[in-house]
């Protein structure tokens, strides 16, 4: 998992309310990511990080949001537009295209 | 379009046994291909990088191979343990314009058993 925490491990939210999930590294990476992870599909991308105060759209951006205000945090909030939220949710960083690093997870139930 | 598929969907062998894992790729302009492991609700871990150069790389028991004329990897596990039962992720990365994407196959889900 190295150096990224994602908090909480379980999140249960009910439907309609929003909900903020924790990314946070100490590899000094300028870049990071959010990822979705859905039983038998490969890891789809939300938003992504290469510097502070920016961000740009992933392929699957709508009903989500970013900040990024600080170089190691890059939370993501999850809400009530996106239709079908539960799901794994990853975040990595990267220094270099050569390397990405993942966070432990976020596994998100909502009903 | 851009794409990782990999093969088989999932693989039960027995402890001690010998196992291969296939990557095939259809993306441009090629930067990097890793290998990584997900335990069941864990993060990915890095297994192994390579670049256009590369045609192998070994990381313990595991080791990989590109074939960048075919765009085909593969990562070929020796002598099994219970604890290599994970799904294992093989991810392309192309460079375009001075940024870069990562390209995710839906991994190979790997038994070991007893």
């Amino acid at each position: 998992d190295g150096g990224i925490t994602q908090s909480p491990k379980y999140l249960f939210r009910k439907e309609g309310q929003n909900v903020t999930l924790s990314c946070e590294q100490n590899l000094n990476h300028d870049a990071m990511y959010w990822y979705r992870q859905d039983p038998g599909q490969g890891l789809r991308l939300i938003y992504y990080s290469q510097i502070v105060n920016d961000f740009q759209k992933g392929d699957i951006a709508e009903g989500y949001s970013v900040s990024r205000e600080k170089k190691e945090s890059f939370p993501l909030t999850v809400t009530s537009a996106q239709k079908n939220p539960t799901a794994f949710y990853l975040c990595a960083s990267s220094m270099t295209e050569y390397e990405q690093y993942f966070g432990p997870g976020t596994r998100l139930t909502v009903t | 379009k851009n794409q990782v598929e990999q093969s088989p969907q999932s693989l039960i062998i027995l402890e001690g046994k010998n196992c291969t894992l296939q990557c095939n790729y259809t993306v441009s302009p090629f930067s990097n291909l890793r290998w990584y492991k997900q335990d069941t609700g864990r993060g990915p871990v890095s297994l192994t990088i390579m670049t256009f150069s590369e045609n192998t790389k070994s990381n313990g028991r595991y080791t990989a191979t590109l074939d960048a004329d075919t765009k085909q990897s593969s990562l070929h596990i020796t002598a099994s343990q219970l604890s290599d039962s994970a799904s294992y992720i093989c991810v392309v990365s192309a460079r375009t314009s001075g940024t870069y994407k990562y390209i995710f196959g839906t991994g190979t889900r790997l038994k070991v058993l007893a």
